[in-house]
């Protein structure tokens, strides 16, 4: 079985803080997603990096694509309440799941005013 | 437009009852997925459907568990004589086509057993 890990699982932090959450796995993928997922409402796509040692800005989220193509991370700078949800990272293309996502177990990161 | 919808938002059954989940995914997807969703946890894939090609059933965690998509658009995905461990939230994605390309998902069923 394919599997990504998440890491960490649970984060709370205060506004203004920074903070880095981490997604691994011992496969390789073509590609990897992140996505925020708010209570009660599906998953939204915040990214897809393709290139390995890609980096992506969105504001003050920045994401990451390990060399191998077999981690990724995404820093968030200043954190805000907004910012507040469940945080998946899923990776496409992997050697065994082929073209569907293989789902991270989410970091659910609460930022407190 | 219209994004993905899904029906009921909520489901309370008995314990041994059938029930059936509907997804209408965005027009003109065609690759659509399953997935279930534990409290707080990841997304564990079920099926998906990709055009007019056989499904991928391979994340069905029994074979009380069954999808169909009619006409290429609307899936209902049904489980049979539903047990304690089935409730969870449901949901349903779109896109375009598989692989890297975005998924569109729905606001999930939140399926209890009791």
């Amino acid at each position: 079985t394919q599997l990504l890990e998440q890491s960490p699982q649970f984060l709370s932090i205060q506004e203004g803080e920074n903070l880095t959450v981490y997604c691994n796995s011992s496969s390789v993928f073509s590609s990897l997603q992140w996505y925020r997922q708010e209570p009660g409402e599906g998953p939204v796509l915040l990214v897809t990096v393709v290139t390995g040692g890609e980096v992506k800005k969105l504001k003050r989220l920045t994401f990451q694509f390990g060399d191998a193509r077999k981690d990724s991370s995404l820093h968030i700078t200043a954190a805000q309440p907004g910012d507040t949800g469940l945080y998946l990272c899923a990776g496409a293309g992997g050697e065994t799941s082929g073209s569907r996502l293989t789902f991270g177990e989410g970091t659910q990161l609460t930022v407190n005013p | 437009g219209a994004g993905v919808s899904q029906s009921p938002s909520n489901k309370v059954t008995e314990k041994g009852k059938d029930v059936e989940l509907r997804c209408d995914p965005i027009s003109g997807h065609t690759a659509l997925y399953w997935y279930r969703q534990s409290l707080g946890q990841g997304l564990e894939f079920l099926i998906y459907f990709q055009g007019n090609s056989a499904p991928d059933k391979s994340g069905l965690p029994s074979d009380r568990f069954s999808a169909e998509r009619t006409g290429g658009s609307v899936s209902t995905l049904t489980i049979q004589r539903t047990q304690q461990e089935d409730s969870a939230v449901y949901l349903c994605a779109s896109s375009f086509t598989t692989g890297a390309y975005e998924q569109y998902f729905g606001p999930g069923t939140r399926l209890t057993v009791t």
